[in-house]
């Protein structure tokens, strides 16, 4: 079945630790995103990747990193920079750049906690 | 900018009772509209989309929505709701700018109750 998968499902990290949340997608889309989730906050974009080997900052992209080497894979790095980054983390893909007409589909999400 | 409101953060309905959840936009052109439904812990799941044509639209699950231009609206409804609906539900229109197409500004999410 083609679909999103993120892993770990938990993830617990001590404080000044960078961690990488994975995600891969087998539905042979090109547009990746990450999405924060906080409760009351709705989702908020962290980056985005329309192609592989390229990528853009979304809203809050401060104390986040990604990389997209293959078109299936988009991990996120969570690192000692962000100041509060226990949430829940949605991976997401799309089929391309079709002005804005692209349903997005989501994976499980890993909720990220800081102890 | 473009922005996504719903204005109600809980609802809370009885079973079989009719549900209509608020969604208004904010957005230049005529919009590419979504929404989603997600249970607690889980990923989030396309109910219905409005891109262009009839205005009232079907999706899964019995809900509908209805694109109302004059009003910058987007609401979704549902004439009959079953205890299983109960989950959050976000508002999303789709981004047509240069280089952040595709993209997609979410509403801050209604959670629905629903009481037997």
């Amino acid at each position: 079945d083609g679909g999103i998968t993120q892993s770990p499902k938990y993830l617990f990290r001590k404080e000044g630790q960078n961690v990488t949340l994975s995600c891969e997608q087998n539905l042979n889309h090109d547009a990746m995103y990450w999405y924060r989730q906080d409760p009351g906050q709705g989702l908020r974009l962290i980056y985005y990747s329309q192609i592989v080997n390229d990528f853009q900052k979304g809203d809050i992209a401060e104390g986040y990193s990604v990389s997209r080497e293959k078109k299936e894979s988009f991990p996120l790095t969570v690192t000692s920079a962000q100041k509060n980054p226990t949430a829940f983390y949605l991976c997401a893909s799309s089929i391309g750049r079709l002005a804005g007409g692209n349903e997005q589909f989501f994976g499980p999400g890993t909720r990220l906690t800081v102890l | 900018a473009q922005s996504v409101t719903q204005p109600d953060i809980h609802i809370t309905v009885s079973e079989g009772a009719s549900l209509e959840l608020r969604c208004n936009y904010s957005y230049g052109a005529t919009p590419y509209l979504f929404w989603y439904v997600q249970s607690p812990g889980q990923g989030l799941q396309l109910l219905l989309k409005y891109f262009s044509g009839d205005t009232l639209v079907q999706g899964i699950k019995g809900f509908e929505a209805e694109f109302k231009r004059s009003q910058s609206s987007f609401n979704l409804r549902k004439p009959s709701v079953h205890w299983s609906d109960a989950a959050e539900y976000f508002c999303a229109v789709g981004v047509k700018e240069l280089g952040s197409q595709g993209n997609l500004i979410f509403g801050k999410g209604t959670k629905l109750s629903v009481k037997p």
